[in-house]
């Protein structure tokens, strides 16, 4: 069965330091891997995708399959980054997803 | 384009109740998905329709069902409502034809009271 585990429901950091948003999965396939992130009274987006292999406002993630992670990462974080962030797979292309309970990030000025 | 719509935006029904939710997907998406978001914890999918045919089932109850018509908007629907099912609905659309990216509506937020 095909899980994901983000293990951060909570996560503050300073303006300017790194951040680093933590995600496990399990699959018995080949997963697609995808962070989405919703701001503040914002419908649910795509952040960044592990197949296209792009930085997305300064995001990238890299998936592990020895250590089945997809952590997100940013050097340098900025207050607009305060939000809600979903680790999600999918083994199908097309609109079926597997969530993780969300890591909500707050970045301090 | 408006994005991806979903009607009512806020619903309260007594236990026992059936609820009707209703998607309408960017113009051009043929596939639809739908999510339950309980408090705290993230989306938790409930089925994926492509082409007016269902092509696959979260871990619901036959209380839950689904449907998509002629003009790819969907339909999900909930039989004997219990206080458990009260959560935000997400509906989503993509065309997997293209990528494999979804967009998501702001959701129907269900109390059951």
């Amino acid at each position: 069965a095909q899980r994901v585990t983000q293990p951060e429901k909570l996560l503050s950091v300073f303006k300017g330091a790194p951040v680093e948003l933590k995600c496990n999965y399990s699959y018995s396939g080949s997963p697609e891997l995808f962070w989405y992130v919703q701001y503040s009274r914002q419908r649910l987006q795509l952040l960044l995708r592990h197949i296209s292999r792009e930085s997305i406002k300064g995001f990238t993630a890299d998936l592990n399959k020895g250590e089945t992670s997809f952590h997100l990462k940013k050097p340098f974080a900025q207050e607009e980054d305060s939000a809600m962030y979903y680790c999600a797979l999918s083994g199908y292309t097309g609109n079926q997803f597997y969530f993780g309970t969300g890591t909500s990030l707050t970045v301090i000025p | 384009d408006a994005g991806v719509t979903q009607s009512p935006t806020h619903l309260i029904k007594t236990r026992g109740q059936h609820v009707t939710l209703r998607c309408s997907p960017i113009s051009g998406h043929k596939s639809v998905s739908w999510y339950q978001q309980v408090l705290g914890q993230g989306p938790q999918f409930i089925f994926q329709y492509y082409e007016k045919e269902e092509r696959g089932r979260g871990n619901f109850p036959d209380r839950f069902s689904a449907r998509q018509f002629p003009n790819y908007s969907s339909e999900l629907n909930v039989n004997a409502l219990l206080l458990g099912d009260s959560a935000l609905y997400l509906c989503a659309s993509s065309d997997p034809g293209l990528n494999t990216e979804a967009f998501f509506g702001q959701g129907t937020r269900l109390t059951v009271v």
